[in-house]
C-alpha cells in the first residue's frame, strides 16, 4: 500500500498569510493526487485534482503542485473561510490512501 | 445537478451486520466508479471500498472479508453491507462519486458499534 505522509499536523495562520502544505508519497504517484478541504460537520470538498488542477468553483488562491513523491498545496492569501482542515488523497492504485490531515487554525 | 444521499446508520453492537445504503440522482451509479471512505469521530478519513463500473470491487485491508459494497441499477443506489462489526468500525461513513479519486460527496450517516 502507498503510505501518504502529510506535514504539517496543524498550523496557526493569520488571515493574508501565504501557507504551505506538503505531502510525500511512499513511492512514485506520478501526478495521482488530490487535495481536499474539509469543515467540521460537513463532508470533504476536492479543490484540487490531478495534483496541480483546480477544481471548478474553487478560487484561484488555492493551487497545487508537485508530481513523483513530494506534493505541496498552497494558499496564497488566507481567507477567513479557509480555515479548516485539509487532506492529500493518492488515488494512483487501490486502496487509495489519505494523509492524515493539516488542521488549519486561526492565529 | 449531482446528489447522494445515504442511510442506514445507526447504534449496532459487536458482531453485529447494518446495511448502508446511497442514493443518488444527476448521474448513473452503474456508469461510475463509486467509494466508501470513513472518518472514525475526531480523526482523519479512510478510504474503504469501491465499486467499479462493471462488478469490481476493491476494499481496504481493514473492512476485506466483512463488508461487501453493492450496486443496484434500477433504484440508482449503492450499498454497503458491514458484518462483523467491531468499535473500530465506528466512523461516519460517506459515499462518494469518483472522478480521479472522489469528486462528490454525500453528508454521510453514522455508524455507532457499541454494547
Amino acid at each position: 500500500d502507498i503510505q501518504m505522509t502529510q506535514s504539517p499536523s496543524s498550523l496557526s495562520a493569520s488571515v493574508g498569510d501565504r501557507v504551505t502544505i506538503s505531502c510525500r508519497a511512499s513511492q512514485a504517484i506520478g501526478n495521482d493526487l488530490g487535495w481536499y478541504q474539509q469543515k467540521p460537520g460537513k463532508a470533504p470538498k476536492r479543490l484540487i485534482f490531478a495534483a496541480s488542477s483546480l477544481q471548478s468553483g474553487v478560487p484561484s488562491r488555492f493551487s497545487g503542485s508537485g508530481s513523483g513523491t513530494e506534493f505541496t498545496l498552497t494558499i496564497s492569501s488566507l481567507q477567513p473561510e479557509d480555515f479548516a482542515t485539509y487532506y492529500c488523497l493518492q488515488h494512483s492504485s487501490y486502496p487509495l490512501t489519505f494523509g492524515g490531515g493539516t488542521k488549519v487554525e486561526i492565529k | 445537478e449531482v446528489q447522494l444521499v445515504e442511510s442506514g446508520g445507526g447504534l449496532v453492537q459487536p458482531g453485529g451486520s447494518l446495511r448502508l445504503s446511497c442514493a443518488a440522482s444527476g448521474f448513473t451509479v452503474a456508469g461510475n466508479y463509486m467509494s466508501w471512505v470513513r472518518q472514525a469521530p475526531g480523526k482523519g478519513l479512510e478510504w474503504v471500498s469501491v465499486a467499479y463500473s462493471g462488478a469490481g470491487t476493491f476494499y481496504a485491508d481493514s473492512v476485506k472479508g466483512r463488508f461487501t459494497v453493492s450496486r443496484d441499477s434500477s433504484k440508482n443506489t449503492l450499498y454497503l453491507q458491514m458484518n462483523s462489526l467491531r468499535p473500530e468500525d465506528t466512523a461516519v461513513y460517506y459515499c462518494a462519486r469518483d472522478s480521479t479519486g472522489p469528486l462528490d460527496w454525500g453528508q454521510g450517516t453514522l455508524v455507532t458499534v457499541s454494547s
